[in-house]
């Protein structure tokens, strides 16, 4: 039981590039997001699914998107990235409702 | 539209003192209220769920419904209580987790 398995942890990009961050959880968890956390900012939410096929938008979902084709995984992709998406991204599931989630060990993105 | 505010972005404090982190919210309906923290470089790790009232590592929080608040204690901090601490709200059954810009805790020995 690996828990939230997130990959790459370190990725340096140039501007206009693009990637996929992957996440992947064994717990069978329903619920999946994707956070970026940014100093004095808290985290904010990117994008989030409530299930397999099922994919909604958070707080900040310009220049992300996000598909869920199966229940384990949950990828992220930076369409062109750019400066201002440098951050520390967190992939987070949890089971259901009344229970917390469990968070990814994160990806630092910096983007030149 | 839901939002959690902590006043403090640093909170130090001496070993053995009580602690305090201040988290207040907004939202118009039942929300399930949680404490996560983040030690350095490390995942965010679940402290406490406002639904389960337990205690965990000597903290404890209590939500208070009238004052919108959910404030994190421990009457005795130890240096290893030095992190990143997060409020965050979900409303009830939902998966848009909000969360607090953070409180570091500095447990000074």
């Amino acid at each position: 039981n690996a828990g939230v398995t997130q990959t790459p942890k370190f990725q340096v990009l140039k501007t206009g590039q693009s990637m996929t961050l992957q996440c992947a959880q064994d717990m069978n968890h329903e619920y999946m997001s994707w956070y970026r956390q940014d100093p004095g900012m808290g985290l904010r939410l990117i994008h989030y699914s409530v299930g397999a096929g099922i994919t909604d938008q958070g707080e900040v979902p310009n220049g992300y998107n996000v598909s869920r084709s199966t229940t384990e995984d949950f990828p992220l992709r930076l369409l062109s990235a750019a400066p201002s998406q440098t951050s520390v991204y967190f992939c987070a599931s949890r089971i259901g409702a009344d229970y917390g989630y469990t968070f990814g060990s994160g990806t630092r993105l910096t983007v030149v | 539209a839901q939002r959690v505010t902590q006043p403090e972005k640093l909170l130090s404090v001496f070993k053995g003192a009580p602690v305090e982190l201040k988290c207040n919210y907004s939202y118009s309906g039942s929300p399930e209220l949680f404490w996560y923290v983040q030690y350095s470089r490390q995942r965010l790790q679940l402290l406490l769920r406002h639904i389960s009232r337990e205690s965990i590592k000597g903290f404890t929080a209590d939500l208070n419904k009238g004052e919108t608040s959910f404030h994190l204690k421990k009457p005795f901090a130890q240096e290893e209580d030095s992190a990143m601490y997060y409020c965050a709200l979900n409303k009830a059954a939902g998966n848009k987790l909000t969360f607090g810009g953070g409180t570091r805790v500095l447990v000074k020995p």
